[in-house]
């Protein structure tokens, strides 16, 4: 079946760049998706990607996809203590059901 | 607006007892999903709603885990009995029925803890 694969750990210095990284294995997936988790709190939709596109840049957001490669990154610019949290990387099997990673827990550090 | 509404937000029992989670999707959603997430594990889905219809319930594990939405708004979703592998959180989400662009809002969660 589908699987998302993440690394589960990434630690950075608080004004430094974050990458956090994604290999899917669907590659029919349509879009594929960042999502957020804060402490105690339910996951929120950061961002998404089409799947003709291979960057989309939001803000602080960078998003860039390799469909070769069915890998997907998230590059967080300027990193603050408030982005910390746990990312996941979601791709979509069929009609908005989501996939979802292991999830990437980021903690930003003065 | 409100978001997804759960309760219990926490809820300690012991094995082979019932329980039930409520949901309150977001007003206009006729999506609603129930998923589970293990700790450090991503969500995984349990079973998905289109209105009152339960369109995809293939991860449910129907001889303890049912689930029901009769008006097509509030969803309850209940194990009986638990079981100490049902430690988790419980996360309902909803979304509108038009397009699909995966964007999910989801609830904060119910956590259960199976002694």
């Amino acid at each position: 079946g589908e699987d998302v694969e993440q690394s589960l750990f990434l630690s950075v210095r608080e004004g430094d760049s974050s990458v956090i990284n994604c290999t899917y294995t669907d590659s029919s997936s349509t879009y594929l998706y960042w999502y957020k988790q804060e402490p105690g709190a339910g996951l929120q939709l950061l961002t998404y990607i089409f799947s003709n596109m291979d960057m989309k840049q939001d803000q602080r957001l960078t998003v860039l996809l390799n469909k070769k490669d069915k890998h997907l990154s998230l590059r967080i610019a300027d990193t603050q203590t408030g982005d910390s949290a746990i990312y996941f990387c979601a791709e979509i099997e069929s009609y908005n059901k989501l996939i979802f990673g292991a999830g990437t827990r980021l903690a930003v550090h003065p | 607006e409100a978001g997804v509404v759960q309760s219990p937000r926490y809820k300690i029992i012991e094995k082979k007892q019932p329980v039930a989670f409520w949901c309150n999707p977001i007003s206009g959603h006729n999506t609603l999903y129930w998923y589970r997430q293990n700790l450090g594990q991503g969500p995984e889905l349990l079973i998905r709603y289109e209105n009152e219809e339960a369109v995809d319930d293939s991860q449910l594990p129907k001889d303890r885990f049912s689930a029901e939405r009769l008006k097509g708004v509030d969803s309850t979703l209940k194990i009986q009995p638990a079981e100490l592998g049902d430690s988790a959180v419980y996360l309902c989400a909803s979304s509108l029925a038009r397009g699909a662009t995966g964007e999910l809002f989801f609830g904060e969660g119910s956590r259960l803890t199976v002694l």
